[in-house]
């Protein structure tokens, strides 16, 4: 069963403007970490930002934002003022931490390639 | 503080070869994870070492296998190659554990393998 689920292949934003990009998860755990990753062409996974399944309040980095809505089991990426280096790969991923321990497993979604238009 | 690292960035072997790819984590960081990433399959988990211990393991044939040093760097060997085996195989790091940001991976830039 698919854990991590990103509905949207592919999203294009006008420059300055802000864009979600949609993720919705699946765990029986009480316990979770949700996770997004920009990859750009490169190959190198670049970490953005984390949600603990315990935060009660939203994880911010600067432009971004998670919107956590833990009882639709939904994880969004809000980007800001989206800029054209913005464009690239992004995945979702939830790690579970099974009886409170935490392992290195990722679980990824599809992930939704975002182009950022000038 | 310098981040994960990964050796050779590119790769190329044909059918029945074996590879091995290596992987140095930020300065600090005891557990080292692997991943395959494939257009057909994405993101796949191979396997996460702890203190030279493999501690998980993901979905995959014994040919994929890999082990960790005292210094936590850590090496993934693939035997008899498979065409299917061509990838990026990413490497990640993370320090701490638990619920907090500590137990964040950080990737490294991959290694690209193709497989004639």
């Amino acid at each position: 069963a698919q854990k991590i689920t990103q509905t949207q292949p592919g999203m294009f934003v006008q420059e300055k403007e802000a864009v979600t990009l949609d993720c919705t998860y699946d765990t029986s755990d009480q316990s979770y970490g949700l996770f997004w990753y920009k990859q750009p062409s490169s190959g190198e996974m670049i970490f953005l930002i984390y949600q603990g399944s315990y935060d009660e309040q939203n994880a911010t980095e600067g432009r971004y934002s998670l919107n956590f809505q833990k009882a639709r089991k939904s994880a969004n990426l809000v980007i800001s003022a989206s800029q054209l280096g913005d464009s690239a790969m992004y995945f979702c991923a939830m790690r579970e931490d099974p009886g409170g321990t935490s392992y290195g497993k990722l679980t990824f979604g599809q992930g939704t390639i975002l182009t950022v238009h000038p | 503080k310098a981040g994960v690292t990964q050796t050779p960035r590119y790769l190329i072997k044909t059918r029945g070869q074996q590879v091995t790819l290596s992987c140095s984590p930020i300065s600090g960081h005891r557990s080292v994870s692997w991943y395959q990433q494939t257009p057909g399959q994405g993101l796949q988990f191979l396997f996460e070492y702890f203190s030279e211990t493999q501690r998980n393991k993901g979905n995959f044939p014994g040919r994929f296998s890999g082990r960790q040093f005292s210094n936590s760097r850590s090496e993934m060997n693939v035997s008899t190659l498979e065409l299917g085996d061509s990838a990026l195989y990413l490497c990640a790091s993370r320090g701490g554990s638990g619920l907090a940001g500590g137990g964040t991976q950080y990737f490294g830039p991959g290694t690209r393998l193709l497989v004639l």
